[in-house]
């Protein structure tokens, strides 16, 4: 199994407050991806990251931002959370095959209140 | 942007019985996964199958990337096999785009 963690793995807030998840990885791989998992939706990507310091935005990346300052770390921020932000969140890494083969973390479980 | 679409949106076997879930993209691909979501959410990798057919235990996998389709078997289904389950293929190099998935239900 890919080595991936997420913290922390639930969080309930308040609408306004900033929140940060974190994904970690012990496979020094280069892509890193946030997604989010909603009924109905599948999985939407949000941001995801080919390097350090280097990221891009997903198809859902409004009010997320991200930051990579460590290969093994990218961090997804929700600067001020709304309910519509309720979800559950997933990293993912690359693939040992290629790029495009991802693997997941655990996922996140947010709810804004 | 392409589409990706899963059917049966649900399944309901009973133990033992085979099924075969389908999911159709709209443009061509050069890869394609499929995972299971089990009941505790996490995302298991299933294949990795750009084209050809794949074998894993059970579970079998077969892509025809020219006709954009890909299916995957579950042959003597097991409870443990319920959950969903997902296809997804790349969208400009670094996107994943998934299909809404199937939700399998399998009964002792």
């Amino acid at each position: 199994d890919a080595g991936i963690t997420q913290s922390p793995r639930h969080k309930v807030t308040e609408t306004g407050t900033p929140v940060t998840l974190r994904c970690h990885q012990t496979e020094n791989h280069r892509y890193m991806y946030w997604y989010r998992q909603d009924p109905g939706h599948g999985l939407r990507l949000i941001h995801y990251s080919y390097g350090v310091k280097d990221t891009d935005k997903g198809e859902v990346s409004d009010g997320y931002s991200v930051s990579r300052s460590k290969t093994e770390d990218f961090l997804l921020t929700l600067e001020s959370a709304t309910s519509s932000q309720t979800s559950v969140y997933f990293c993912a890494i690359s693939g040992r095959n290629s790029y495009n083969e991802q693997f997941f973390g655990p996922g996140t479980r947010l709810t804004v209140l | 942007g392409i589409q990706v679409e899963q059917s049966p949106p649900d399944l309901i076997l009973q133990e033992g019985a085979n099924s075969t879930l389908r999911c159709n993209f709209s443009d061509s691909v050069n890869n394609l996964q499929w995972f299971h979501q089990n009941p505790w959410g996490q995302l298991i990798n299933l294949f990795y199958i750009p084209s050809g057919t794949k074998q894993n235990g059970r579970l079998s996998a077969t892509t025809v990337a020219t006709e954009r389709y890909s299916l995957l078997y579950i042959s003597s289904s097991q409870t443990t096999d319920s959950g969903v389950y997902f296809c997804a293929v790349p969208y400009n190099n670094n996107d994943m785009r998934f299909g809404a998935g199937t939700r399998l239900t399998v009964k002792p």
